[in-house]
């Protein structure tokens, strides 16, 4: 059974900063992974989506990649502002893009 | 394109009460998914359709129904409510290439009492 697991939990940065989430899967048999956003209360907004054949995609300031052989996932995010505040969630997708299993989430808080 | 929408926005129900949560999307996808979203757990997916006509289990589909009989609407339909159903429900979809990105409903609040 795939589990997803992401580090850490919460993160809290001054404005401005560069950081780094993480993510990891069990089973390296994946056909993308995805990382999203969610604000309190909201719905989850797609941020940058990797093929298993890809190494790393970026969006803006946010870059992704992705070690499949590892199982390992990185969002990195280059000069943090507060509107960056939110949560990140990345999940793994099997079976042809569907059944998405999903991390729990880090918890990101940026002061200004 | 409203994209997708789900209502209610929340609900009350009492323990053994039947409700439907809606949802619907305007953007033609063919893939349509019902997660839950508990403290703790991250999202986990309770049924999925890749269609019209057709259904199929995710991780936790006990205690659910649900059917599609067009390509914009996928209800799920809440039996007989349990206090283990209290849950923020989202709603997604997606065309069916594997480069698609998912798109989510902003989600139903349920408190089963």
């Amino acid at each position: 059974k795939q589990e997803v697991t992401q580090i850490p939990a919460a993160l809290s940065v001054p404005e401005g900063e560069n950081l780094v989430l993480n993510c990891s899967f069990t089973d390296s048999a994946i056909y993308n992974l995805q990382w999203f956003r969610q604000d309190p209360g909201k719905g989850l907004t797609s941020l940058l989506l990797i093929q298993s054949s890809q190494r790393e995609q970026t969006s803006g300031r946010l870059n992704a990649s992705l070690d499949k052989s590892s199982g390992r996932s990185t969002l990195y995010i280059a000069a943090s502002q507060p509107g960056d505040s939110a949560t990140y969630l990345c999940a793994v997708s099997g079976e042809y893009g569907n059944k998405l299993v999903f991390g729990t989430g880090t918890i990101l808080r940026v002061k200004s | 394109n409203a994209g997708v929408t789900q209502t209610p926005k929340f609900q009350v129900l009492k323990t053994g009460q039947s409700m439907t949560l809606q949802c619907a999307q305007d953007m033609n996808h063919e893939y349509m998914s019902w997660y839950r979203q508990d403290p703790g757990m991250g999202l986990r997916l309770i049924h999925y359709s890749v269609g019209a006509g057709i259904t199929d289990q995710g991780e936790v589909p006990n205690g659910y129904n649900v059917s599609r009989s067009t390509t914009e609407d996928f209800p799920l339909r809440l039996l007989s409510a349990a206090p283990s159903q209290t849950s923020v429900y989202f709603c997604a979809s997606r065309l069916t290439g594997v480069t698609d990105t998912q798109y989510f409903g902003p989600g139903t609040r349920l408190t089963v009492l």
